[in-house]
């Protein structure tokens, strides 16, 4: 089945400053690859979604790159605000959904 | 639109005791999943239905978890009897279908604690 890894575990980040997560997934045929953004407490909530036929997504921030051929895909979060700070969960999905472990986003103001 | 509603949203149980959580998706989503979440981890898949049938239940152990969706709208997971490592935040989501793109929403979770 699929394995997704995600790394790295905790982010610290100035307010302001830009913040990268990684995560690589090991079915080529995921085509569908959502981040999730988790606050302490509570449910998972979409925050950007790319599927396999896109490179390359933004929404005003957040941008999520997708490289296919090294099954790697990445999320970008530009001008971090203290509200960003929350655990960040990347996925992988073809019919069922991998979710990787979690990256615990900090920044501080 | 309503959101996925589940219940209880707590539940303190013993070891070996047994307990079932409830779920409703969003009205017309076809695609159900329960997810289990500890304490640190991300979410892991459980089960996954479609319409009342099983999609994926590879990671469900089936020895002491049970789940299903008769009617093919809403879905009861059960345990028993319960393990101290059962101990987690479970999930349950909707899509309106099965397969990559469809966006799953999740519901409030169910946090279990077994002493």
């Amino acid at each position: 089945g699929e394995n997704v890894e995600q790394h790295p575990s905790t982010l610290s980040v100035q307010e302001g400053d830009s913040a990268v997560i990684k995560c690589t997934y090991s079915d080529s045929a995921s085509n569908y690859f959502p981040w999730y953004k988790q606050e302490l407490g509570k449910r998972p909530q979409l925050i950007i979604d790319i599927r396999s036929n896109v490179g390359e997504k933004k929404d005003q921030r957040i941008a999520v790159t997708l490289n296919k051929t090294a099954k790697h895909f990445s999320l970008h979060i530009t001008e971090t605000q203290p509200e960003d700070s929350a655990v960040y969960f990347c996925a992988a999905s073809r019919v069922d959904m991998r979710f990787g472990a979690g990256t615990r986003l900090t920044v501080k103001p | 639109e309503a959101g996925v509603a589940q219940s209880p949203r707590y539940k303190i149980i013993e070891k070996r005791q047994s307990v079932a959580f409830w779920c409703n998706p969003i009205s017309g989503h076809a695609t159900l999943y329960w997810y289990q979440q500890i304490l640190g981890q991300g979410p892991k898949l459980l089960i996954q239905f479609q319409n009342n049938g099983v999609v994926d239940d590879s990671q469900l152990p089936k020895d002491r978890f049970s789940a299903e969706r008769l009617k093919g709208v809403d879905s009861t997971l059960k345990i028993q009897p319960a393990k101290l490592e059962d101990s987690a935040v479970y999930l349950c989501a909707s899509s309106l279908m099965t397969g990559g793109g469809n966006e799953q929403f999740f519901g409030p979770g169910t946090r279990l604690t077994v002493l």
